[in-house]
């Protein structure tokens, strides 16, 4: 089976500029997150999709905001970049999304100049 | 409120030596599940183990082994043996009951020298 999959894998961008990534996950699983680790910050919960409904969200600002899709794709955006939004960005999926284990993309490396 | 701490930042080692990393949690919820995760140098977490509240029973997988105690909230991840291919930042995190979202710690660096 593949695993979850992550694109692009590197962006670089410019402050004010807004960024889409995507995540496609293992097949079969319906649960998709996103989380977002800094070397300040650590690992931190953005949201989670199921079933193409958001059913948690992390104490992120507006600007972050993402969506699944019926195929339980995923896509995150973020708009009006910050420097401060320069980090690994994780996408995760699981198989039916209560606790179950999440297994992790490669991640897409955002970069803010 | 969650919270996992790790407090150990850094751990060297030399291969062969055994190695435990500790984690601490908090949670008010009753049901709720512990993990780790490595994070080897090309970034991806790797899922090594899912354990619920209302099982303390020690595991053991080949050179890994966790010793969950909930009288003491604490979660702790022992690598018998170590060998090189061991270093990486290895994150304790905490989901409460039917909840998908982790909650990490800081994770612990652990470098096995040959």
């Amino acid at each position: 089976k593949a695993g979850v999959t992550q694109t692009p894998r590197y962006l670089i961008k410019t402050r004010g500029q807004q960024v889409t990534l995507s995540c496609s996950p293992i097949s079969g699983h319906r649960s998709v997150s996103w989380y977002q680790q800094t070397p300040g910050q650590g690992l931190q919960f953005l949201f989670e999709y199921f079933s193409e409904t958001q059913r948690n969200k992390g104490n992120f600002p507006g600007r972050f905001s993402g969506r699944q899709f019926s195929n339980s794709r995923s896509e995150m955006n973020v708009s009006t970049l910050e420097l401060g939004d320069s980090a690994l960005y994780l996408c995760a999926s699981s198989l039916a999304g209560y606790s179950y284990e999440q297994y992790f993309g490669p991640g897409t490396r955002l970069t803010v100049t | 409120a969650q919270k996992v701490t790790q407090a150990q930042t850094e751990i060297s080692v030399v291969e062969k030596e055994d190695v435990t990393l500790d984690c601490v949690y908090e949670t008010r919820d009753t049901t709720y599940y512990l993990f780790w995760y490595k994070q080897p140098p090309s970034g991806e977490l790797v899922f090594l183990i899912r354990r619920n509240s209302f099982d303390e029973q020690n595991e053991i997988s080949g050179r890994y082994s966790w010793n969950f105690q909930k009288s003491t909230s604490s979660f702790n991840f022992t690598i018998t043996a170590s060998q090189v291919v061991d270093s990486a930042v290895y994150f304790c995190a905490l989901s409460e009951g039917g909840s998908e979202k982790l909650v990490f710690g800081k994770g612990t660096k652990l470098t096995v020298n040959p």
